[in-house]
């Protein structure tokens, strides 16, 4: 159980454009999920913290209007780079803690995001 | 935030047991110890997750001393799949988003 995926694996895109991952807990409900973004070879970079049916907290440095966070229902958060631009190139991973005593996270697969 | 210390690499044989071990010095009294094992462009997967003593499941056991300022992961009779980065998370229990930071983590390599 706590299987958490993410669509889409893999996106190409222009520079300018903007793009939109979705992260869903398949099995569990999660009221919190988080972001995290992974350059290569470094560790994982927490971004912020997506709470259901409120504003995500975001952490030092991670701009709010580029990167938006949706939570809007217990199962689904979105993270929707805007304006993506080459050095937002990166792994995106999400992760969800079941709650309910349990507090260790379950992550999704990760996003490769590479912008042209 | 309990800031974590792990080596930066480590090589082992298959076949052997591998100890991994992570200093945490200001561990807070209600953190808990997680471990994390990534592959190359995957999402890392939980390993073990402790408070204190030992725990084991089927994959790991963790050992944590008394005083709680450090944690070895142990890998029973490694195999070339666990070559991977293992992390090691300290935080709260309840899923606060405390304690959410990612150390280097330790590279494992594995031979045949």
């Amino acid at each position: 159980g706590a299987v958490v995926s993410q669509h889409p694996s893999r996106v190409i895109c222009k520079s300018g454009t903007s793009v939109k991952i979705e992260c869903r807990s398949l099995d569990f409900q999660a009221t919190t999920m988080f972001w995290y973004r992974q350059f290569p070879k470094q560790s994982l970079m927490l971004m912020a913290t997506s709470n259901e049916g409120s504003k995500a907290t975001y952490e030092q440095g991670v701009e709010k209007d580029k990167f938006l966070i949706n939570h809007a229902s217990l199962t689904l958060s979105t993270l929707t780079v805007t304006s993506a631009h080459p050095e937002d190139s990166s792994f995106y991973i999400c992760s969800a803690i079941p709650g309910q005593g349990r507090n260790e996270q379950f992550f999704g697969p990760g996003t490769r995001l590479t912008v042209l | 935030l309990a800031k974590t210390t792990q080596p930066i690499s480590m090589d082992s044989y298959e076949g052997q047991e591998v100890n991994i071990t992570c200093s945490h010095n200001n561990i807070a009294t209600n953190d808990y110890i997680t471990w994390y094992q990534q592959f190359p462009s995957q999402g890392p997967r939980f390993i073990i997750q402790g408070y204190k003593t030992k725990v084991t499941n089927e994959v790991a056991s963790l050992f944590i001393p008394a005083d709680r300022k450090s944690s070895t992961l142990s890998l029973p009779r490694v195999s070339l799949s666990d070559t991977a980065v293992y992390y090691c998370l300290v935080g709260r229990s309840g899923g606060g988003a405390d304690g959410l930071t990612f150390g280097k983590g330790t590279h494992l390599i594995i031979q045949p």
